[in-house]
């Protein structure tokens, strides 16, 4: 199975500060990344796909990069509703793996 | 509009069954693959389970795997979880989601119904 790590498990950053996340794959896995976000107590919600594309709807500070072994997703100038935990998830490969998850705390 | 809804969820004993249900609205059903993800409580997200959009094809977690059962009924438009053996682990909010074929992710997520497992 393919296994994902994400860095950092936690940060906490500012209203306006720029924000970049990494996503690690054990193996590689071509462009078939996803980059979701998720608030408390609700469902996901599909942010990024195909490791760089933008899901319909999704504010266009929110992009992604990489492909093979390692990925980022960057949040230029966060916002208040951008508090959330952020997963990505690889599609390369049966089982669909998530990764642990990044917090996004306000300093 | 597009729309999932589970129901199903609740508390069982430990080797229990439960099935759960996703009834989906506002696309075309049977053309989309359609997937099962847990949470358990104060935890990561979890990839339990995908169909092919005509059912033919299923793939599971290894942590599920010969426990639990995806089916769907496209003519009612309605996915399920057949689940066995319950565990304590399994407890957690389970959702559907439609899920893109060729690798797009899971585009539209269902607001998730809970799972106990309890004696």
């Amino acid at each position: 199975d393919i296994q994902l790590t994400q860095s950092p498990s936690f940060l906490s950053a500012s209203v306006g500060d720029r924000v970049t996340i990494t996503c690690r794959a054990s193996q590689g896995i071509s462009s078939y990344l996803a980059w979701y976000q998720q608030k408390p107590g609700k469902a996901p919600k599909l942010l990024i796909y195909a490791a760089s594309t933008l899901q319909s709807g999704v504010p266009s500070r929110f992009s992604g990069s990489g492909s093979g072994t390692e990925f980022t997703l960057t949040i230029t100038s966060l916002q208040p509703e951008d508090f959330a935990t952020y997963y990505c998830q690889q599609l390369n490969s049966y089982p669909f793996t998530f990764g642990p998850g990044t917090k996004v705390d306000i300093k | 509009e597009v729309q999932l809804l589970e129901s199903g969820g609740g508390l069982v004993q430990p080797g229990g069954s439960l099935r759960l249900s996703c009834a989906a609205s506002g696309f075309t059903f049977s053309n989309y693959a359609m997937s099962w993800a847990r949470q358990a409580p104060g935890k990561g997200l979890e990839w339990v389970s995908l169909i092919s959009g005509g059912g033919l094809s299923t793939y599971y977690a290894d942590s599920v795997k010969g426990r639990f059962t995806i089916s769907r009924d496209n003519s009612k438009n309605t996915l399920y979880l057949q689940m066995s053996s319950l565990r304590a682990d399994d407890t957690a909010v389970y959702y559907c989601a439609r899920s893109v074929w060729g690798g797009h992710g899971m585009d539209v997520w269902g607001q998730g119904t809970t799972v106990t497992v309890s004696s």
